[in-house]
């Protein structure tokens, strides 16, 4: 079935470090690929998607590619800030539009000044 | 534009009793989701609903059952809780794109 593999945290940056984290992918056919973000005390919304292979998602100074050749999809932000201190899930949704969308474990970053 | 309510936001229930979870979303939006979200687990489906009049089970249904109202209601019904069933329970709806947009949880505790 289909799976997600996200990298463990927490991970704890100083502000503006360079940030990647790693999401790789197991389904068949062409998954949907997401990031969502969960900020403390709320639920999850949507940070970016990709659709197809070699498409680029961006939002907010974050950006992950959809790599169908190694079935990843890294987020990635240049300089990041303390409101970007979160939990951050990568997922995905069956080829087939199917109805149920598959998360990772999440990844808590945190931020210092 | 209140998007996916969820109530309550905190519960404690003793093991046995039972409770129900409410979830609403005004957005028009045909399906709608339970997950349940637990440390080093991430976010795991209950029961999923396509549309109005059919649910169908996801990765870890048992224990609970649901119910689709209306287009508007999907709640999530404990019969018996058991501390196993402590987490945070988050509804979530999506319309005709793959976005989901989720309601601020509920945080239940089973002792």
């Amino acid at each position: 079935g289909d799976s997600v593999t996200q990298m463990e945290g927490p991970v704890t940056l100083s502000e503006e470090a360079f940030l990647t984290i790693n999401c790789t992918y197991t389904a068949t056919g062409y998954p949907s690929l997401f990031w969502y973000v969960q900020y403390p005390g709320e639920g999850l919304q949507l940070l970016l998607k990709a659709t197809k292979a070699d498409d680029k998602g961006s939002n907010k100074g974050f950006e992950a590619t959809y790599r169908k050749e190694t079935t990843s999809f890294h987020l990635e932000k240049g300089s990041v800030q303390v409101s970007d201190s979160a939990v951050y899930f990568c997922a995905l949704s069956g080829a087939r539009g199917n109805e149920k969308l598959t998360f990772g474990t999440g990844t808590r970053l945190t931020i210092i000044p | 534009n209140a998007g996916v309510t969820q109530t309550p936001k905190f519960q404690v229930l003793k093991t046995g009793q039972s409770m129900t979870l409410q979830c609403a979303q005004d957005m028009n939006h045909n399906s709608m989701y339970w997950y349940r979200q637990d440390p080093g687990m991430g976010l795991r489906l209950i029961y999923y609903s396509a549309s109005e009049g059919t649910t169908d089970k996801g990765e870890v249904p048992n224990g609970y059952n649901v119910s689709r109202l209306n287009k508007r209601e999907f709640s999530l019904r404990l019969e018996s809780a058991a501390p196993s069933q402590t987490s945070v329970y988050f509804c979530a709806s999506r319309g005709n794109g793959e976005k989901l947009f989720f309601g601020s949880g509920t945080q239940l505790s089973v002792l």
